[in-house]
């Protein structure tokens, strides 16, 4: 199972895209990567995954990269509400999570 | 049910006393996953079953730790003889097979004291 790295944290206008990146670099050719997202005291929220290709969804696009060693979310028009720790996950038959990037959208 | 349900949301318990923590997986759904998340750290894998079946346990952190499955539906993760280090939450996730979307109920949060 892939060890992912992120960033920290990460700051976003109101309105404006935020990206978030994620490195994967060992992650296997039959491994998802998965995203999602922690608001303090709720349980991991399901964003997007993908394989090769990039996805996207009501709440977010996944890019990643030919390689398949990182991969970036996108959330287009972040709100306060965004507001959370992202996670990216490697997954064959089980999610490994690296330490998160903090988003904080500020007004 | 419409999504993971676990119980109980908050437990203190005293150092050295047992614990059993509960968790109803999605109905239908064949996989379930237990983490545990320390506090500032993402979640860590402890266990997984397919069914009834636990095919991996290999992230339970000592043998005080022990999760079952019996009618592959409802899971119990009880630890024994409880130490201030197991203070964290505890994630149920489910998903219908491997290779689908897991989703995570709101967690079971154990303070040892």
């Amino acid at each position: 199972d892939a060890k992912t790295t992120q960033p920290p944290s990460m700051d976003c206008a109101e309105g404006r895209a935020a990206n978030l990146p994620c490195n994967h670099s060992t992650i296997s050719g039959n491994e998802y990567v998965y995203w999602y997202r922690q608001i303090h005291s709720q349980g991991p929220q399901y964003i997007i995954h993908g394989l090769k290709n990039n996805e996207t969804n009501e709440m977010a696009s996944l890019i990643i990269t030919e390689d398949r060693k990182s991969s970036t979310l996108i959330l287009p028009h972040a709100t306060l509400r965004d507001t959370a720790v992202y996670y990216c996950a490697g997954d064959t038959d089980k999610l490994i999570f690296g330490t998160g990037t903090r988003l904080q959208v500020f007004p | 049910g419409a999504g993971v349900s676990q119980s109980p949301r908050y437990k203190v318990a005293k150092r050295g006393q047992d614990v059993a923590l509960r968790c109803d997986p999605i109905s239908g759904h064949v996989s379930l996953f237990w983490y545990q998340q320390a506090l500032g750290q993402g979640p860590e894998f402890l266990t997984y079953f397919q069914n009834e079946a636990q095919l991996d346990k290999s992230g339970l952190p000592s043998d005080r730790f022990f999760a079952e499955r019996p009618e592959g539906s409802v899971s119990t993760l009880k630890i024994q003889r409880t130490q201030q280090e197991d203070s964290a939450v505890y994630l149920c996730a489910s998903s219908r097979l491997d290779g689908n979307t897991i989703y995570f109920g709101e967690g079971s949060w154990l303070t040892v004291v």
